[in-house]
């Protein structure tokens, strides 16, 4: 079965300072990845996913996360941190199967953002 | 389209009373998931419906808890009898299997047993 590690349960950083978030799998094979934010009181909005290809993928607020095989990770970078980016974030991975596959979450990272 | 809907948004119970979550999927999706978020143990997946029928349904925690997917549209979990250590945040999720698509999760159900 797959599983996700985030290792890193608080990231602090500065308004305007880069950001990254990491995110181990295990899986056998390549599998979906997937990253999601979390606002209090909300529900999880997608931020960007990988299923093939460019292993560079870009997402929505100006996220990116890039898809490392040989380091069974897909790390989630920003390169200036705004304030509303306090939230937490969720990586997921799926077992690929004809095209279906189940989530699996990581337990969350969560960021703060000193101004 | 307007989303996975959940309802209620909020429910407080006593011990014992039946609970009855409710997920309205995503029109045209043919896979449904519940989740349920706490502290301690993240988010786990509680069961998985692929066309309506339930393929997964392993994270169930006990015969408390149990999952029906009458149609496409409409997916309900009720917990009986509750009990305190079901408080937690009960997510729906909907993907369009088949379709290189993510899943898309409802706004939650915050679920209090005192």
């Amino acid at each position: 079965a797959q599983s996700v590690t985030q290792p890193d349960i608080h990231i602090t950083v500065s308004e305007g300072a880069s950001l990254e978030l990491r995110c181990n799998y295990s899986y056998g094979a390549t599998p979906y990845l997937f990253w999601y934010v979390q606002s209090p009181g909300q529900g999880l909005q997608l931020l960007l996913k990988y299923f093939s290809g460019d292993t560079l993928v870009q997402g929505i607020k100006g996220f990116e996360a890039e898809f490392k095989r040989s380091q069974s990770s897909f790390n989630l970078r920003k390169p200036s941190v705004h304030w509303s980016d306090a939230a937490e974030y969720f990586c997921a991975v799926g077992a690929p199967s004809g095209g279906s596959y189940i989530p699996t979450f990581g337990r969350g990272t969560s960021l703060i953002v000193h101004p | 389209d307007a989303g996975v809907i959940q309802s209620p948004r909020h429910e407080v119970t006593e011990m014992g009373q039946e609970v009855t979550l409710r997920c309205k999927p995503i029109s045209g999706h043919n896979s449904l998931f519940w989740y349920r978020q706490t502290m301690m143990r993240g988010l786990e997946l509680l069961i998985y419906f692929n066309n309506n029928v339930p393929i997964d349904d392993s994270g169930m925690p006990e015969d408390r808890f149990s999952a029906k997917m009458p149609n496409a549209s409409f997916s309900t979990l009720k917990i009986q009898p509750s009990e305190p250590r079901d408080s937690a945040v009960y997510f729906c999720a909907s993907s369009s299997q088949g379709r290189w698509t993510e899943a898309f999760f409802g706004q939650g159900t915050r679920l209090t047993v005192v």
